[in-house]
C-alpha cells in the first residue's frame, strides 16, 4: 500500500496549457504539502494544508492553485504553464501534532515545452 | 530565516567505509530534524527522525545525532555498501511551523 501517491508520474505539456496533479495519502495525517524540486535538485515548499485549510503559501505565482477536498487529498492545479514551471513536484504528508515524520510521494516530473 | 547546509555536495568512497554526513542549520529553534534518501528519479524515503529533545536515533547501519545548540546533525553510515549510493537530504522543521526546510543534499557514491 502506497502511503502517499500522486498522479501522474510524468507530465509533458505545451506552454500556456492548464494541468493538474493529484495527491492522496492513506496515513490519516492532518497536514499535506506540495514541494518543488528544481533542476539543481533543491526542494522548496510551495503550499501546506492542515485539515483542508491553507496554512502556508510560499510566494508562489497565483497560476498555482492548490485544492484540498478533504484531508486525505491535496491537488495542485497550474494555469498558463510556463517553461520555468518544469520541475519535479512532490506531495508530502505528516501529522504535525506530535511531530511525526513527513512522508513523500514519488514525484511528478513536469516538462513544459 | 532558517538555512540548512550540507557539505560536501558529493562524496565517492570505496565499499566498506564508515561514513559521516554533515548537516548544519542556522536557527536552533527547531522542532525536529529528518534525514531522507533520494534515489535517481525517485521520491524521498525517510531514514530517521530526531525530535529536538533527542540526541540520536538509530536504524540498522544508520545513526543520526543532533546537537541543537550548535546547529548540527550528523548521519553515520556503518560499513557502506553500493546500495547506499543515493542523495541524502537533511531537513529541519522549525518550531511553530509546519514546513520542512531542506539542505541541498549530498550525493553519495559507494564503489564496489
Amino acid at each position: 500500500d502506497t502511503a502517499v501517491s500522486q498522479t501522474p508520474k510524468y507530465l509533458v505539456t505545451q506552454m500556456g496549457n492548464d494541468k493538474s496533479i493529484k495527491c492522496e495519502q492513506n496515513l490519516g495525517h492532518d497536514t499535506m504539502y506540495w514541494y518543488k524540486q528544481d533542476s539543481k535538485k533543491f526542494l522548496k515548499i510551495m503550499f501546506s494544508y492542515n485539515n483542508k485549510e491553507l496554512i502556508i503559501n510560499e510566494t508562489v505565482p497565483n497560476r498555482f492553485s492548490p485544492k484540498s477536498p478533504d484531508k486525505a487529498h491535496l491537488n495542485l492545479h497550474i494555469n498558463s504553464l510556463e517553461l520555468g514551471d518544469s520541475a519535479v513536484y512532490f506531495c508530502a504528508s505528516s501529522q504535525v501534532t506530535g511531530g511525526t515524520e513527513a512522508f513523500f510521494g514519488q514525484g511528478t516530473r513536469l516538462t513544459v515545452v | 530565516k532558517q538555512e540548512v547546509t550540507q557539505i560536501p555536495a558529493a562524496l565517492s568512497v570505496p565499499e566498506g567505509e564508515n561514513l559521516v554526513l554533515n548537516c548544519s542549520f542556522t536557527d536552533s529553534a527547531i522542532y525536529n530534524l529528518q534525514w531522507f534518501r533520494q534515489d535517481p528519479g525517485k521520491g524521498l524515503t525517510s531514514l530517521l527522525l530526531i525530535q529536538s529533545s533527542q540526541r540520536e536515533q538509530t536504524s540498522g547501519r544508520l545513526n543520526a545525532s543532533l546537537d541543537k545548540s550548535s546547529g548540527r546533525s550528523t548521519l553515520y553510515i556503518a560499513a557502506s555498501q553500493p546500495g547506499d549510493s543515493a542523495t541524502y537530504l537533511c531537513a529541519v522543521r522549525q518550531g511553530g511551523s509546519e514546513k520542512l526546510v531542506f539542505g541541498k543534499g549530498m550525493k553519495l557514491t559507494v564503489n564496489p
